[in-house]
């Protein structure tokens, strides 16, 4: 069975420090692909980023970067130099080739000014 | 054009009341998705159509009718509401939903919904 985990419930930072949200997810599937997605206040979701089981590398764009890690079913998303734009509710989701998303319970990031 | 519309963006209706959501998407989608979010939790999967059927019902009550008269718009029908069901209402779409290249969803800005 597809689960995945985000342990953090609520994180607050001040503005300009960097910020890891983690991702831990379970499939049995050895094909499978991880997303992150933000929801800001005003409830759409926005994504950012999709990883697919085979490609190992991490991703930076911008403020943002990803650690994807098979040997610890972990997909970890860092914001660097935070900003009070970056506050959001962020999710974690992972399926399987053809299957449904499953979504993380989310993390909710405050950035204080 | 990389954007899922949804209207009504707010929408108050009484127990027995009929109304519609409605979400159109322009970027050739094939797979389109119904999700439901209550407050502090994740989208929770409603419906999925493929190709303009009806692929996936999650145990969704009957009051509760999706329809998809083509390949780009996609409705809600609401009927005999309970307040239980006040949420976000979220579409999504995806290139399809068997294609391992692009399955990532968009998601609309929801129809947030108040039962009386």
């Amino acid at each position: 069975a597809q689960k995945v985990t985000q342990a953090q419930t609520e994180i607050s930072v001040v503005e300009k420090e960097d910020v890891t949200l983690d991702c831990v997810y379970e499939t049995r599937d050895t094909t499978y692909y991880l997303f992150w997605y933000k929801q800001p206040p005003s409830g759409e979701l926005v994504f950012l980023i999709r990883r697919n089981s085979f490609d190992e590398q991490n991703e930076i764009s911008g403020r943002y970067s990803w650690n994807f890690q098979k040997s610890t079913s972990s997909f970890n998303f860092t914001i660097t130099a935070s900003q009070v734009v970056d506050s959001a509710v962020y999710f974690c989701a992972q399926n399987n080739y053809g299957q449904n998303f499953v979504f993380g319970p989310g993390t909710r990031l405050s950035v204080l000014p | 054009d990389t954007e899922v519309t949804q209207t009504p963006k707010h929408l108050v209706m009484g127990m027995t009341n009929k109304k519609s959501l409605k979400c159109e998407q322009h970027m050739g989608h094939r797979a389109m998705y119904w999700y439901k979010q209550k407050a502090k939790k994740p989208p929770e999967l409603m419906f999925v159509y493929s190709y303009e059927k009806l692929s996936i019902n999650e145990s969704v009550p009957s009051r509760f009718s999706p329809e998809c008269p083509n390949s780009s718009l996609l409705n809600l029908h609401l009927h005999a509401l309970q307040p239980e069901d006040s949420a976000l209402y979220l579409c999504a779409s995806s290139l399809s939903r068997s294609s391992g290249r692009s399955n990532e969803q968009f998601f609309g800005p929801g129809t947030r919904l108040t039962v009386l």
